[in-house]
């Protein structure tokens, strides 16, 4: 089982849509998350931390459930800028500063 | 802009050979992690480097090794290259303490073996 699995998409969906990533992770000592955004041929860059209260940036949502060890990315009135692979991302702490990724997201934004 | 730097950007070898890819952190960072992204997959951890030691490896064979020098800078080594090494390479700094530090990743080295 990997460690941090995803639905790997290609989510396609019109302007202004509002669309919902998922991911869950193995580990229960896992203390950080993360999502990164990476677009095609790029390097991946941090989309927002993730926080137990959950936690918003415009129109960015993102959601914690350490319970059930899943986290998501809610994207509300979605842009043709959207257009990425969206990782998501879970650092295990305990002095370890490695990230673990998923093999992440593909959305699609149509005009 | 991230201010971390990688070089070079794109490299073609053959089997067997031997490759350095270079890094520069961001400043103000003492820690450089370095990972390996093969197509249509999430980038897997190779090893960290802080304060010029080895803070932790990921299910690397030997022949990945690494270096940090004084100034934080880092290389990355792979000897004897094999067809499934050709991937991107990135290069993440972030300042130690704490694991809820965000990494800053570079642009990457686009690494290809024939």
């Amino acid at each position: 089982r990997k460690e941090v699995e995803q639905d790997p998409g290609p989510f396609n969906v019109p302007e202004g849509a509002t669309v919902a990533f998922n991911c869950t992770y193995s580990n229960s000592a896992s203390q950080s998350f993360f999502w990164y955004r990476q677009d095609c041929r790029k390097e991946p860059k941090l989309l927002m931390s993730v926080y137990s209260s959950g936690n918003e940036d415009g129109r960015f949502t993102a959601q914690l459930n350490r319970a059930s060890q899943y986290i998501s990315l809610l994207i509300r009135d979605s842009k043709l800028s959207d257009s990425a692979t969206y990782l998501c991302v879970v650092n295990v702490g305990a002095g370890r500063r490695a990230l673990t990724f998923g093999s992440g997201t593909r959305l699609q934004v149509q005009p | 802009e991230t201010g971390v730097t990688q070089s070079p950007t794109h490299l073609i070898k053959t089997r067997g050979q031997q490759v350095t890819l270079r890094c520069s952190s961001q400043s103000g960072h003492n820690t450089v992690s370095w990972y390996q992204q093969a197509l249509g997959q999430g980038p897997q951890f190779i090893f960290q480097y802080y304060r010029e030691e080895e803070n932790g490896r990921g299910n690397f064979p030997p022949r990945f090794s690494g270096l940090q020098f004084p100034n934080y800078s880092s290389e990355l080594n792979v000897n004897a290259l094999e067809l499934d090494d050709s991937a991107l390479y990135l290069c993440a700094s972030s300042f130690g303490g704490g694991s809820n530090q965000p990494q800053h990743f570079g642009d990457g080295t686009r690494l290809s073996i024939l």
